[in-house]
């Protein structure tokens, strides 16, 4: 079975502070793809990064940047310098790689950042 | 513009009174998903439709039904909802369904109010 944990449910800062957002996911497939989905209040689920599990490079795109590490089975996200527009709830996702399976979320972890 | 479109924003429904959700989209996608999402938890896949054909997922209530005229709307009907219905009803649309390339877009949800 497939399961994603995040365990941070709710993080406050204060802007310009930096902040990971912890992932670990449970598979027992070799192949298998990760996602971050962004929630922003207005609702909709903003797609921010797809990383197959072949790929273990880290990723930074501007202030996000993200660790994924087989390892520990966990792909963290860390916003960098963060502000008030990062406000939103983020989950992380986990799919199989054969066939059509859906993606199996987490539960969330709500981000508040303070001005 | 908006690429994946959902109407109502807000729906308010009486217990067992029959209500649908709309779901519309200008990316030509193949495929349309339905999710409910409640309260502070992850969004749960209800069923999607690949192309015509309609998907089903194992543990979604006989109570929820789909209909997808043609490639642009797919509807989502809740015969009888009950007050366990009320949620965020999210529509997503993918090219595909092939996780390596194929990315989720999704609506900014109808949130259902069950009186």
């Amino acid at each position: 079975a497939q399961k994603v944990t995040q365990a941070q449910t709710e993080i406050s800062v204060v802007e310009k502070e930096d902040v990971t957002l912890d992932c670990v996911y449970e598979t027992r497939d070799t192949t298998y793809y990760l996602f971050w989905y962004k929630q922003p209040p207005s609702g909709e689920l903003v797609f921010l990064i797809r990383r197959n599990s072949f790929d273990e490079q880290n990723e930074i795109s501007g202030r996000y940047s993200w660790n994924f590490q087989k390892s520990t089975s966990s792909f963290n996200f860390t916003i960098t310098a963060s502000q008030v527009v990062d406000s939103a709830v983020y989950f992380c996702a986990l799919s199989r790689d054969t066939g059509f399976q859906k993606l199996v979320f987490g539960t969330g972890t709500r981000l508040l950042v303070s001005p | 513009d908006a690429m994946v479109i959902q109407n109502p924003r807000y729906q308010v429904t009486q217990f067992g009174k029959p209500v649908t959700l709309s779901c519309s989209q200008t990316l030509n996608h193949n495929v349309m998903y339905w999710y409910q999402q409640k309260s502070s938890q992850a969004p749960k896949l209800l069923f999607h439709y690949y192309d015509k054909d309609f998907n089903n997922e194992a543990d979604t209530p006989d109570n929820f039904q789909s209909r997808r005229p043609n490639t642009s709307f797919c509807f989502l009907d809740i015969r009888s909802p009950g007050l366990g219905d009320a949620a965020m009803y999210l529509c997503a649309t993918s090219r595909d369904r092939q996780w390596s390339t194929d990315t989720q877009y999704f609506g900014p949800g109808t949130r259902l109010t069950v009186l």
